[in-house]
């Protein structure tokens, strides 16, 4: 147990469907992330959050779109996905300092297949 | 962007030493990390290198060399339990975090 949840866990979602994955820190971070996680790929940041302000987002897709109403929680919105999304959404959080960046801690991620 | 390369796959005994190697090529550099993560779960924080030398954490311990862009992770007294994938994850000038593509480690009886 990080202190970092993730849900749902698991989630099959059609091409023309619009779900979203909730994460929920209980570490009292004022920063959080998205990752996705491909097999065999090095785990790729999408989009990070720091002090609920986004600042940063990796070139992605506009069919993602993150939503921060507080420091505790974050979304990812999903819709019109393509079967190449499918992946391991990890969400990560850490405790950012005047100089940047400490350790992150992540959520158990949620597995998405996109039929 | 970033590169970050270490071994796909290493495999060793129950009892034995693992060292698990790791190289990086980066814009500035503000500190190393190694995390493991087993199959379905979250990544783990394992160790932070930043400074030149061996942290020892236990059975675990860690390398760093800036000048060369290389770490390693050693993995001493394996145990059934260790089997997971160790990813490496550097820290670059602006302070991005950028991972490898993992190594999966089997222990083996």
């Amino acid at each position: 147990e990080t202190g970092v949840t993730q849900t749902p866990r698991h989630l099959v979602m059609g091409m023309t469907n619009k779900k979203s994955l909730k994460c929920e820190q209980h570490l009292g971070h004022n920063a959080m992330y998205w990752y996705k996680q491909s097999a065999k790929k090095p785990l790729e940041l999408m989009f990070v959050y720091n002090f609920k302000e986004q600042t940063e987002n990796n070139s992605v897709p506009s069919r993602f779109s993150p939503e921060c109403p507080n420091s505790s929680h974050l979304f990812l919105h999903l819709h019109t996905l393509q079967p190449e999304d499918s992946a391991l959404y990890l969400c990560a959080s850490s405790q950012e300092g005047a100089g940047g960046g400490e350790t992150q801690y992540f959520g158990p991620g949620t597995r998405l297949l996109v039929l | 962007g970033q590169n970050i390369d270490q071994p796909t796959e290493m495999t060793a005994t129950e009892g034995a030493i693992v060292q698990i190697n790791c190289t990086y090529q980066t814009s500035g550099f503000n500190g190393l990390f190694w995390y493991q993560q087993h199959a379905g779960e979250a990544p783990t924080f394992l160790s932070y290198n930043v400074l030149d030398g061996l942290e020892e954490k236990g059975r675990f311990s860690s390398f760093l060399s800036r000048s060369k862009g290389y770490s390693y992770l050693l993995l001493k007294e394996l145990q059934m339990k260790d089997s997971a994938s160790y990813l490496c994850a550097v820290r670059d000038g602006d302070y991005k975090l950028s991972f490898g593509a993992g190594t999966t480690v089997t222990v083996r009886a």
